[in-house]
């Protein structure tokens, strides 16, 4: 069984375009992250939601909003896409203080 | 000064060689570390988990953590061409809810390890 899922695995839409992506964990962790990898292969932190409130907030456009309906899920809404917002978008989960984070296989953003 | 310093690489080495792989830090208040392989396109899958500083073995796998020095480590035994892949580093500091300031993970750039059968 997949421990942290998303769909959809590839994603290509053009600017202007309002899209999301899905992010579900089955590991009953606490906490749940979206981090962002771009074309130079760098991991960077977007969001964190921890118990269903939004714990750290990193300096992303306001464009981006995580959505939490239940702690097994966190989405990641996009509006008004830019050419700049591609990416590989990937969410991760953890139990809780310092503990490992898990991770999913990655949507792969493309806005031409 | 970035909080996490990785040689991108990438690094060649042939197969079954000893391979080292490090990652310094500035911010003395890390006090997870881990090591994450990335294989192309692909998520990032744990590979080792340590609480400040010493060692810990897993198979083929050992990791170090100085934390005097700032420095982490990451050997592989008897490396395979299975392992080419991107190798991350990635530390937390502790943990804090209720307003806190909370963290996830920060990562190093990775370096891109090819083992030649």
């Amino acid at each position: 069984d997949t421990a942290v899922s998303q769909t959809p695995k590839y994603l290509v839409t053009q600017m202007g375009n309002d899209k999301s992506i899905k992010c579900e964990q089955n590991l009953g962790h606490d906490t749940m992250y979206w981090y962002k990898q771009d074309s130079k292969k760098f991991l960077k932190i977007m969001f964190s939601y921890n118990n269903k409130e939004l714990i750290i907030n990193e300096t992303v456009p306001n464009r981006f909003s995580p959505k939490s309906p239940d702690k097994a899920h966190l989405n990641l809404h996009i509006n008004s896409l830019e050419l700049g917002d591609s990416a590989v978008y990937f969410c991760a989960s953890r139990v809780g203080q310092g503990e490992k984070a898990f991770f999913g296989q990655g949507t792969r953003l493309t806005v031409v | 000064q970035k909080e996490v310093e990785q040689d991108p690489g990438p690094l060649s080495v042939p197969e079954g060689a000893i391979v080292s792989l490090n990652c310094t830090y500035s911010n003395s208040a890390f006090q997870y570390f881990m090591w994450y392989r990335q294989y192309s396109r692909k998520g990032p899958e744990l590979l080792m988990y340590t609480y400040s500083s010493g060692n810990k073995e897993d198979g083929r796998f050992t990791a170090q953590v100085d934390k005097s020095s700032k420095y982490i480590s990451l050997f592989i035994r008897d490396s395979q061409p299975s392992d080419s892949a991107t190798y991350l580093c990635a530390m937390s500091e502790t943990y804090m809810y209720s307003g806190g300031g909370a963290d996830g993970l920060t990562f190093g750039k990775g370096t891109h390890l090819i083992i030649q059968p």
